[in-house]
């Protein structure tokens, strides 16, 4: 059960779009599109983002959008605005019922 | 709304026990499988145990398997997890979960604030 890999931080400017990577394996990410990113904003609860690999929840601003290929799945924040710097985490459903979390992305508006 | 609101965390000595509990409300408790996460000090989410709603199967991370418990009492719309053993390395803020499917285990949608649990002597 190794975590997912991400970039430790990621960053871009007001108005511009970032992306985000995470890397499984083929027995996780590459496996199945169970994929959902979460914001952390500190001292409150993670925010799901996106589930499924592509689908956005109600609210979510359209501006984050989700992509897979292979065993690497992505997390883009288009239009960067200022609430958006947060930390992100990836997660993957990685059969027989476990599920891995990506180790994190703290993503810095400049 | 779904709301989840953890308990029970705090300051414990290394070999001790505490039992974390999460309180449900805003959905059908019983129709989701429910999960716990925890975060250490300066690092990243770290799944550590997830159970059914039914509350017959049960699933753990290796690194607290034979040392955690987790449980549910649907009747109460709670989440428990009874951890025993405790060791530094436990040390994290616990988060419950509900996930977002019907009736499997995946990815959570709903997140509780977290209780935050101490190991130190």
């Amino acid at each position: 059960q190794s975590a997912l890999t991400q970039p430790p931080s990621a960053s871009g400017s007001l108005g511009q779009s970032v992306t985000i990577s995470c890397t499984g394996t083929s027995s996780d990410v590459g496996d199945y599109n169970y994929v959902s990113w979460y914001q952390n904003h500190p001292g409150k609860a993670p925010k799901l983002m996106i589930h499924e690999v592509n689908k956005r929840p109600s609210g979510v601003p359209d501006r984050f959008s989700g992509s897979k290929s292979g065993n690497t799945a992505s997390l883009t924040v288009s239009g960067l605005q200022a609430e958006d710097e947060a930390d992100y985490y990836c997660c993957s459903y990685a059969g027989s019922n476990n599920l891995v979390f990506g180790g994190g992305t703290k993503l810095t508006v400049l | 709304e779904v709301q989840l609101l953890e308990s029970g965390g705090g300051l414990v000595q290394p070999g001790g026990s505490l039992r974390l509990s999460c309180t449900a409300s805003g959905f059908t408790f019983t129709n989701y499988a429910m999960i716990w996460v925890r975060q250490a000090p300066g690092k990243g989410l770290e799944w550590v145990s997830a159970i059914s709603g039914g509350g017959t199967n049960t699933y753990y991370a290796d690194s607290v398997k034979g040392r955690f418990t987790i449980s549910r009492d649907n009747s109460k719309n709670t989440l428990y997890l009874q951890i025993n053993s405790l060791r530094a390395e436990d040390t994290a803020l616990y988060y419950c979960a509900k996930v977002l499917q019907l009736w499997q285990i995946r990815p959570p949608d709903y997140w509780g604030q977290g209780t935050l649990v101490t190991v130190s002597s």
